[in-house]
Formats: C-alpha cells, sequence, structure tokens
C-alpha cells in the first residue's frame, strides 16, 4: 500500500478562498517536507516540519505536524493565481534511500 | 552557485536507443538521486547514490544504469530506450538522504 497518501489529487478553487492539502503517513514521519512545482518546471522547496505539534508560515501559506507525526496539512489562506501547481509531500520515514513522495494535488485557482 | 544542473531539457528517442542524462551538482552534496515523474503516480526513485563510487536502487531502476564516479556527476544511462520510459526525469542532491532534496529543472524524454 501506498506509504504516503496525499488529498485532495486535485482541487479548484476560486481566487480570494482558503484551501487546505492533506499529506498521511502509514509510518512516522521523522521529517516532513513540503514542495511546489510549477508545470513544465523543477521542484521548489517550501518547508520542513520535524517535531510533532510543529507549525511553519510563509506569506499565506502555513504547514503543520500533528503530534502523532503521522500526518501534515498545507494550508493556504486568501489564495491567488500565484500559488497555482502541483504542491508534493516528501517524507523521511527512516528509510536510508531519501525521501519518500506522495503523488501530488494539482491546484488550480479560478479567477 | 548554479545548484542542480540537468541537461538535456528535453529529448526524443526512438525505441531502443540508448542515451545519457547528466546532472551535476556543486553544492558538494553527499547524496544524489534520480526520479521519474509521471502522470497519477507521483516521484519514483529510480536510484541513488550516498557518496562517490556507491550507488543503489530505487523503487524503479529496471531499464537504467548510473554511475558516481565524482561527488558532483550522477549520469543516468539508458541502454535500450522503451516507450514505458517516457516520462521527466528529475535528479536532486541534498547533503544527507534525509535531508531537504535539491531538485534539478528535469528533463522531458519521449520515447517512439
Amino acid at each position: 500500500s501506498q506509504e504516503l497518501e496525499q488529498s485532495p489529487q486535485s482541487l479548484i478553487v476560486q481566487e480570494g478562498k482558503n484551501l487546505t492539502i492533506n499529506c498521511t503517513s502509514s509510518k512516522t514521519l521523522y521529517g516532513l517536507y513540503w514542495y511546489k512545482q510549477k508545470y513544465g518546471e523543477g521542484l521548489i522547496f517550501l518547508m520542513m516540519l520535524q517535531k510533532g505539534g510543529e507549525e511553519k508560515s510563509h506569506e499565506k501559506i502555513t504547514a503543520k505536524l500533528d503530534e502523532k507525526k503521522q500526518q501534515s496539512s498545507l494550508h493556504i489562506t486568501a489564495s491567488q493565481p500565484s500559488h497555482a501547481g502541483i504542491y508534493l509531500c516528501g517524507a523521511d520515514t527512516g528509510g536510508a534511500d531519501g525521501l519518500t513522495f506522495g503523488k501530488g494535488t494539482h491546484l488550480i485557482i479560478q479567477p | 552557485n548554479a545548484g542542480v544542473t540537468q541537461t538535456p531539457k528535453f529529448q526524443v528517442l526512438k525505441t531502443g536507443q540508448s542515451m545519457t542524462l547528466q546532472c551535476a551538482q556543486d553544492m558538494n552534496h553527499e547524496y544524489m538521486s534520480w526520479y521519474r515523474q509521471d502522470p497519477g503516480m507521483g516521484l519514483r526513485l529510480i536510484h541513488y547514490s550516498v557518496g562517490a563510487g556507491i550507488t543503489d536502487q530505487g523503487e524503479v531502476p529496471n531499464g537504467y544504469n548510473v554511475s558516481r564516479s565524482t561527488t558532483e556527476d550522477f549520469p543516468l544511462r539508458l541502454l535500450s530506450a522503451a516507450p514505458s520510459q517516457t516520462s521527466v526525469y528529475f535528479c536532486a542532491s541534498s547533503r544527507k538522504p534525509y535531508n531537504e532534496q535539491f531538485f534539478g529543472p528535469g528533463t522531458r524524454l519521449t520515447v517512439l
């Protein structure tokens, strides 16, 4: 089964509305990374969370890691067209081969 | 710093041809990896390396070879291209496997 589940797979949101993307792991998360990918481009690092209950914000994006360290959420407040793209979570679950990535959430912002 | 660079950006191959995707980083990172990204499949790990001279297989290694003769370079070789290898390929590097990954801009490969 998939180690890292992202939901929703796709999201269409009207400009100015808030939205939340979730990332759930079947294993303990020793580190959780959020990336954004614009269509046709590489991945840009957004934020990293490590401690249970940790929350970080950058501009209008807030990411949280739950106390049990198995789920993270990414919340965007007052969405803008520049927020459109694919959001991926990457997890350190203790393996030696690096981060495991979710399948991504496609975000479309409607004007 | 250039970060992680990949060449070429686009490539079209015929079935059975071979080619090498180039990846280089100038951050002195120990860990480097190759992913492929397909619609609905997310990023899947092909091969990775924890240092010069050390490589290992990821989730989808079949049909690909890698080598790591220097810290900076991590080329990915397609031995005999197949249409199933049509994908976008990303190279990434980090200080350690569990640190923030720095990604290259990607190579879009089409195999006819």
